[in-house]
C-alpha cells in the first residue's frame, strides 16, 4: 500500500504571496489533517478534512484553507504569506470517524516552505 | 498554549543502554497518548501508544508508561540500538477530538 505523498517536497515563496500544497493520502484513508511543524517546534494542528469538509481547526487565521477531494486527496492554500509561515507542513490521513482521537495518523515527509 | 511539553531538548544514549523520555501534560481532557518517531526528511511514524484505562503498554523494546496523577509519561527504549537515533514526539488526545497536540521533540542519539 502507499504511504501518503505530499508535493511540493521544497519551495520559496515572498512576503504577500499565495501557496498551495498538495497531499495524497494513504490507501483506504478517508480523514486528512494538516499540521504546522515550525523549527524547534513539534506539529501544530491546522486542521483536518472529512467527506470533503473541514471537521475541525486549530489556532490558524481564515487565510489558511484547505480542500479534500473526493479520492480524499487534498490541498493546504495560505494566502497573504508572512515570514512566520515558514516551516515545514505535514500532511496526515487516518482511517475512521474523524471525532476519535484514537486514530493513528500516517504521516508524509512534509513540504518545507520558506517565506521570504 | 503548549499543552504537551517535552523539556529535554536531547538525549545521549550508549548502545545497548535504557533510553528514557519524559513527556508531561497539563490538560486533564487527555485520555490518549503517543509516541512518535521521525527520522530526518522523513513524515513522523507511530511507534507505541497508551490509552488512559491503562498505565503501561510495552511493544518489543518499546514500554510506556502513564502517570495520570502526576500528568506525565515516559517512554522507556531497553535496548538502544543505533537505528532508534531521531526525534520522539510525545503527543495526547482525547477521545472525542480529532487533533493531537505534540511536544517539541527529544532528539535521541544511540552513540556506538
Amino acid at each position: 500500500e502507499t504511504g501518503v505523498t505530499q508535493s511540493p517536497t521544497h519551495l520559496i515563496k515572498t512576503r504577500g504571496q499565495q501557496v498551495t500544497l498538495r497531499c495524497s493520502s494513504q490507501s483506504g484513508h478517508n480523514t486528512v489533517s494538516w499540521y504546522q511543524q515550525a523549527l524547534g517546534q513539534g506539529p501544530q494542528f491546522i486542521f483536518q478534512y472529512y467527506r470533503e469538509e473541514e471537521n475541525g481547526r486549530g489556532n490558524f487565521p481564515p487565510r489558511f484553507s484547505g480542500l479534500q477531494f473526493p479520492n480524499y486527496s487534498s490541498e493546504l492554500n495560505v494566502n497573504a504569506l508572512e515570514l512566520d509561515d515558514s516551516a515545514l507542513y505535514l500532511c496526515a490521513s487516518s482511517l475512521g470517524a474523524p471525532s476519535s482521537g484514537a486514530n493513528v495518523l500516517t504521516f508524509g515527509a512534509g513540504s518545507r516552505l520558506t517565506v521570504l | 498554549d503548549q499543552q504537551v511539553k517535552q523539556n529535554s531538548p536531547s538525549l545521549s544514549v550508549q548502545e545497548g543502554r535504557i533510553s528514557i523520555l519524559n513527556c508531561d501534560y497539563t490538560n486533564s481532557m487527555f485520555d490518549y497518548f503517543l509516541w512518535y518517531k521521525k527520522y530526518p526528511a522523513e513524515g513522523p511514524t507511530f511507534l507505541i501508544s497508551i490509552s488512559s484505562i491503562k498505565d503501561k503498554n510495552e511493544d518489543g523494546r518499546f514500554t510506556v508508561f502513564l502517570n495520570k496523577s502526576a500528568k506525565h509519561l515516559s517512554l522507556h527504549i531497553v535496548p538502544s540500538q543505533p537505528g532508534d537515533s531521531a526525534v520522539y514526539f510525545c503527543a495526547a488526545s482525547s477521545s472525542n477530538d480529532y487533533k493531537l497536540s505534540f511536544g517539541a521533540g527529544t532528539t535521541v542519539t544511540v552513540r556506538a
